[in-house]
């Protein structure tokens, strides 16, 4: 029971390189979300997709673009990295059978990345 | 402007003694609040939630309570253990596909 898979696991980038971080999740989720954690940060809303074709914007979405590619998978990109990005990334997917704003996140194990 | 705020950074207790994580928001439009738990080197799990019209919300050792009037919540862990240290994400959602975490509380428990 793999849940919600992504890759890399780690990743280390220079300055202006661009990258996509992998996400796919097999419960057959509708909604899935792109997060970063930063020390004393907690977890910031970077991009989150309600259903498939559909994509909007969280708290941080500056210098990130995300892509819904069908139902299981979403990516997310960093076009010009900078050493701002260098974060924890979490991609998280919703129960639909819970409803729509009280369902429980499951998370990834995270991507750590590195821009220097 | 954060709007869910987790004033403690940290917290320690001895085993076996109640634990207690505060968790303050400021949007009135938040419905649903939830717990995770988080280890190092993993993702966030999900712990326990309640829904705003409720104020409290127990699940074996762990209850949430909900002060609607003073936009705040708090998560009692009792009795804690040593298997309860990690990092604890407050969080809430309003009508809608967002959830908004808090910083992080890192709770410690000693044997």
């Amino acid at each position: 029971n793999a849940g919600v898979t992504q890759t890399p696991k780690f990743q280390v980038l220079k300055t202006g390189q661009s990258m996509t971080l992998q996400c796919a999740q097999d419960m057959n989720h509708n909604s899935m979300y792109w997060y970063r954690q930063d020390p004393g940060m907690g977890l910031r809303l970077i991009y989150y997709s309600a259903s498939e074709g559909t994509t909007d914007k969280g708290e941080v979405p500056n210098g990130y673009n995300v892509s819904r590619l069908n139902k299981r998978e979403f990516s997310l990109r960093l076009e010009s990295a900078a050493p701002s990005q260098t974060s924890v990334y979490f991609c998280a997917s919703r129960d639909p059978l819970a409803g729509a704003n009280t369902g429980e996140l499951f998370f990834g194990e995270g991507s750590r990345l590195t821009v220097l | 402007d954060q709007q869910v705020k987790q004033n403690s950074p940290s917290l320690s207790v001895q085993e076996g003694r109640i634990s207690i994580l505060n968790c303050d928001y400021t949007n009135s439009m938040f419905d649903y609040f939830l717990w995770y738990k988080k280890y190092p080197a993993e993702g966030p799990t999900f712990l326990i939630s309640i829904s705003s019209i409720k104020d409290k919300n127990e699940d074996g050792r762990f209850t949430v309570f909900l002060n609607k009037s003073a936009k705040h919540l708090s998560l009692h862990i009792v009795p804690s253990q040593p298997g309860d240290s990690a990092v604890y994400f407050c969080a809430a959602s309003a009508r809608g596909f967002k959830t908004i975490f808090g910083a992080g509380t890192r709770l410690f428990v000693k044997a």
